[in-house]
């Protein structure tokens, strides 16, 4: 059973640039959740597909976009991008319902 | 916004001692998860404790939830080095909302 995978690992950008990050699902699972983290803080929710729709979405501007693939897997979009966007980008993935979710290392951006 | 909120911040303790981490919420949930994350790298599901359950044992982790106090508290039995993490409450409200993380608990353990 392959995990979550995501790529890059490490990427540097610079403001008012544009990042795409990529996201495989746990085999099995539909259901994909991206997640913030800044230095020293807890993840804060972007926004998680199911089926490929978006059914949930945190307080993010619209500069923030996803993708879910049939094959589950997905994308997180960032547009113009600021110096506040560096942080730790987490996806995670779970079966569909309430229950655990299984993360990705994570795609570490930092924006200059 | 922040769902929950752990309690200490940061805790140190001596290799073999017990630690405690506590977490408070603001509304109603349908479960309390709390999850691992070794310094930069992505997170480890711990234990799903659900609305209706009190207490949930696995391996040397406790955790207990109080659903009257909107509390819930992790308790590490006999600390090991590797325990060496940070540690984050996270919660749901009901169906398929997505989890709402803590700031977490950074936890030392010194050997």
């Amino acid at each position: 059973e392959t995990g979550v995978t995501q790529s890059p690992t490490h990427l540097i950008k610079t403001r008012g640039q544009q990042v795409t990050l990529r996201c495989s699902s746990q085999s099995g699972h539909n259901t994909v959740s991206w997640y913030q983290q800044a230095l020293g803080q807890g993840p804060q929710f972007i926004f998680q597909y199911y089926r490929e729709e978006e059914n949930g979405r945190g307080n993010f501007p619209p500069r923030f976009s996803g993708l879910q693939f049939p094959n589950y897997s997905s994308e997180l979009n960032v547009n113009a991008l600021e110096l506040d966007d560096s942080a730790l980008y987490l996806c995670a993935s779970s079966p569909g319902e309430a229950g655990e979710l299984f993360f990705g290392e994570g795609s570490r951006l930092t924006v200059l | 916004s922040q769902q929950g909120e752990e309690d200490p911040q940061a805790l140190s303790i001596q290799e073999g001692e017990n630690a405690t981490m506590n977490c408070s919420y603001k509304t109603s949930i349908n479960n309390l998860q709390w999850y691992r994350q070794n310094s930069g790298r992505g997170l480890v599901h711990l234990i799903l404790i659900r609305s209706n359950e009190r207490e949930k044992h696995s391996g040397r982790l406790r955790v207990t939830l109080d659903t009257s106090k909107k509390s819930s508290s992790l308790l590490i039995t006999a600390s090991r080095a590797a325990d060496t993490a940070s540690y984050f409450c996270a919660t749901t409200h009901s169906g398929n909302t997505p989890l709402v993380f803590g700031k977490g608990t950074r936890l030392s353990v010194i050997a």
